[in-house]
């Protein structure tokens, strides 16, 4: 069975502080890894999708990164804008996501 | 870029109603939606696929009686909670990808707090 699970739970942060958040996988066959931002009460944005081990997508104060294994979401210097749920989600095959649990971030101006 | 429209954001209803929610892509077309729900601090559990001209696909445990789907065209999905209880307040994502763009991912609503008194 596909699962992701997501870590930390919840992180805070200080403005400017940098930090990784961390996604880990087991699928049985990768079809696309993706991470989205959802903000309280809203639907989750689309920010960046993996397909294979080794690549790194950019987007602004975000960097995501993928291995066999797991996917990372680095943040530098992040602003308090930035917080919110970042959900990571893995294709298990005809267009089904299954999505981690999240991480809640919180950055202190 | 692609936008996915959901309808209504919030609604407060008595125990027995029923509820419609609709889900649109405003500007592309899909033959397939899909349905979430999400409860607080929780991620988000596919509920169904919404096949446009066909029956949707239910997961797992999910009651194909009580969540009923129609998806009539290629920008309109609608989940239809039927004699909801309090145990079915939750909030309901729908999601989509345009038709025939494997390179698109999926979109999502901003969607549907539903609380059942």
């Amino acid at each position: 069975e596909d699962q992701v699970t997501q870590s930390p739970e919840a992180l805070r942060l200080q403005e400017g502080e940098s930090s990784s958040l961390n996604c880990s996988y087991t699928v049985s066959g990768l079809r696309g890894l993706f991470w989205y931002r959802q903000d309280p009460g809203k639907g989750p944005e689309f920010l960046f999708t993996l397909y294979s081990a080794g690549e790194e997508k950019e987007k602004e104060r975000l960097k995501a990164t993928l291995t066999k294994k797991e996917s990372f979401l680095h943040i530098t210097a992040p602003k308090p804008e930035d917080s919110a749920t970042y959900l990571c989600a893995v294709d298990q095959g005809a267009q089904k996501l299954v999505f981690g649990q999240g991480t809640r971030l919180t950055i202190n101006p | 870029g692609a936008v996915v429209s959901q309808h209504p954001s919030r609604v407060i209803c008595k125990s027995g109603t029923s509820v419609k929610i609709e889900c649109r892509s405003l500007d592309f077309q899909a033959t397939t939606m899909f349905w979430y729900r999400q409860f607080p601090k929780k991620s988000l559990m596919l509920m169904a696929t919404s096949n446009e001209g066909s029956k949707a696909t239910y997961e797992q445990g999910v009651e194909k009686d009580k969540f009923l789907i129609n998806h009539a065209s290629l920008t309109l999905s609608t989940l239809t909670v039927t004699s909801a209880h309090p145990e079915d307040s939750s909030f309901y994502i729908c999601s989509a990808r345009e038709l025939g763009r494997r390179d698109q991912p999926q979109h999502f609503g901003d969607g549907t707090r539903l609380s059942i008194l």
